[in-house]
């Protein structure tokens, strides 16, 4: 168990919708990072906040959004979604950047 | 650039030795990550690399050459539970970049 959460475990929905996938870290981390891992594709860094700060952007589309809240918590936002969109989600922690990072379980989302 | 370059598969024996290499562009590096990743599960962190040489944990050493723009992930004495994939990640200008991963099968 590496201390970071996320939820849900699994998401089923439909091409247009709007979600919502959350996370939480690892007590005392500061920095949270959104991956995006499709079955080709290897982990595609989204997104990075410190300390509720965007930190660092990577190919993260503008129909999805995050932000993280004064407790740390963070939450992904994934709007007008698309087949394509269908994929592992992992949220992961680290004290600072150039840390180790601590991956939550991830959220599966599947996009019908 | 972001190119991490890793090979797609690799096959090993139980008890044998491997060897993963990673090559990457090596501007603005800052560092250099493995990780582990069984399928369906989350990444798990292996080893980080910011200086040259070769930094060992166990059965499992790491190896990094800046100026080339390489590294390697050495794995001994191969047990069955070792099948996954291999992730080389690069630290670079605040993000770690992924590579798309090694999947090492090990055989009886």
């Amino acid at each position: 168990d590496s201390g970071v959460t996320q939820t849900p475990k699994h998401l089923i929905t439909a091409t247009g919708q709007r979600v919502t996938l959350r996370c939480s870290p690892r007590s005392g981390d500061l920095s949270v990072y959104w991956y995006q891992q499709s079955l080709d594709q290897g982990l595609q860094f989204l997104i990075q906040y410190y300390n509720g700060e965007e930190r660092a952007k990577g190919n993260i589309l503008e129909r999805f959004s995050a932000q993280q809240f004064p407790d740390l918590h963070s939450e992904l936002n994934l709007s007008s979604l698309e087949l394509g969109d269908s994929a592992l989600y992992f949220c992961a922690s680290s004290a600072s950047s150039y840390n180790e990072q601590f991956f939550g379980p991830g959220t599966r989302l599947t996009v019908l | 650039g972001q190119n991490i370059d890793q090979p797609t598969e690799m096959t090993a024996t139980e008890g044998a030795i491997v060897q993963i290499n990673c090559t990457y562009q090596t501007s603005g590096f800052n560092g250099l990550f493995w990780y582990q990743q069984h399928a369906g599960e989350a990444p798990t962190f292996l080893s980080y690399n910011v200086l040259d040489g070769l930094e060992e944990k166990g059965r499992f050493s790491s190896f990094l050459s800046r100026s080339k723009g390489y590294s390697y992930l050495l794995l001994k004495e191969l047990q069955m539970k070792d099948s996954a994939s291999y992730l080389c990640a690069v630290g670079r200008d605040d993000k770690i970049i992924f590579g798309k991963g090694t999947r090492l099968h090990i055989l009886p």
